[in-house]
């Protein structure tokens, strides 16, 4: 069955600490995105990608960086520049038809140790 | 002025109401989306629209392009449907996604 697969589930970070999460689809999709979310906040844009090698911030981009060298695969890193690293982080992605449904992954739990 | 705009933030409910959210939006858009987000944080779509009403099961969407709004009803509640609703739109000038704050929705037995 196609779908996002994100991992993992949870995760630790030291202080200092780079830390990668891992998004993957094969469901064909152009756009992909990564969000976070704090607890009983919504959903924050931090960056998205619409097609290969190519990628744009979001509105709380600061402290993260990603790639997208592969269609399937939009990996996020959350560096030590960002000092509050601890939230929930989900994936989506779409098709590049505006009438295409929108996947989530089912997150990853960031907290620091 | 949020871009996207949801209403109630909060809503309580016994089981078997009828329930409505709302959802209000200021900018153009080539579709709008409703999900669904458990206690979990797992979300899931319900449904994409651009024109139109749509329906899957005891869940209805509708849309009215000249409004600017968007609703989603739940027919017989039940306290499954107990999870924060999202209303999410497509900016058309750059295909942008903006969301709303999400509605929390509690179902009584």
């Amino acid at each position: 069955d196609g779908g996002i697969t994100q991992s993992p589930k949870y995760l630790f970070r030291k202080e200092g600490q780079n830390v990668t999460l891992s998004c993957e689809q094969n469901l064909n999709h152009d756009a992909m995105y990564w969000y976070r979310q704090d607890p009983g906040q919504g959903l924050r844009l931090i960056y998205y990608s619409q097609i290969v090698n190519d990628f744009q911030k979001g509105d709380i981009a600061e402290g993260y960086s990603v790639s997208r060298e592969k269609k399937e695969s939009f990996p996020l890193t959350v560096t030590s520049a960002q000092k509050n690293p601890t939230a929930f982080y989900l994936c989506a992605s779409r098709g590049y038809s505006t009438n295409e449904k929108l996947f989530f992954g089912s997150g990853t739990q960031l907290s620091v140790l | 002025k949020n871009e996207v705009e949801q209403s109630p933030q909060n809503l309580t409910a016994q089981e078997g109401e009828f329930i409505t959210i709302n959802c209000s939006y200021s900018v153009g858009i080539s579709a709008l989306h409703w999900l669904q987000q458990h206690p979990g944080g797992g979300i899931v779509s319900l449904f994409m629209l651009s024109s139109g009403k749509k329906k899957h099961g005891r869940l209805i969407a509708t849309i009215n392009i000249q409004e600017k709004h968007s609703s989603l009803h739940i027919t017989a509640s039940h306290p499954r449907d107990s999870a924060v609703y999202i209303c999410a739109v497509l900016r058309d000038s750059n295909y942008q996604l903006i969301w709303g704050a999400g509605t929390k929705l509690i179902i009584k037995p």
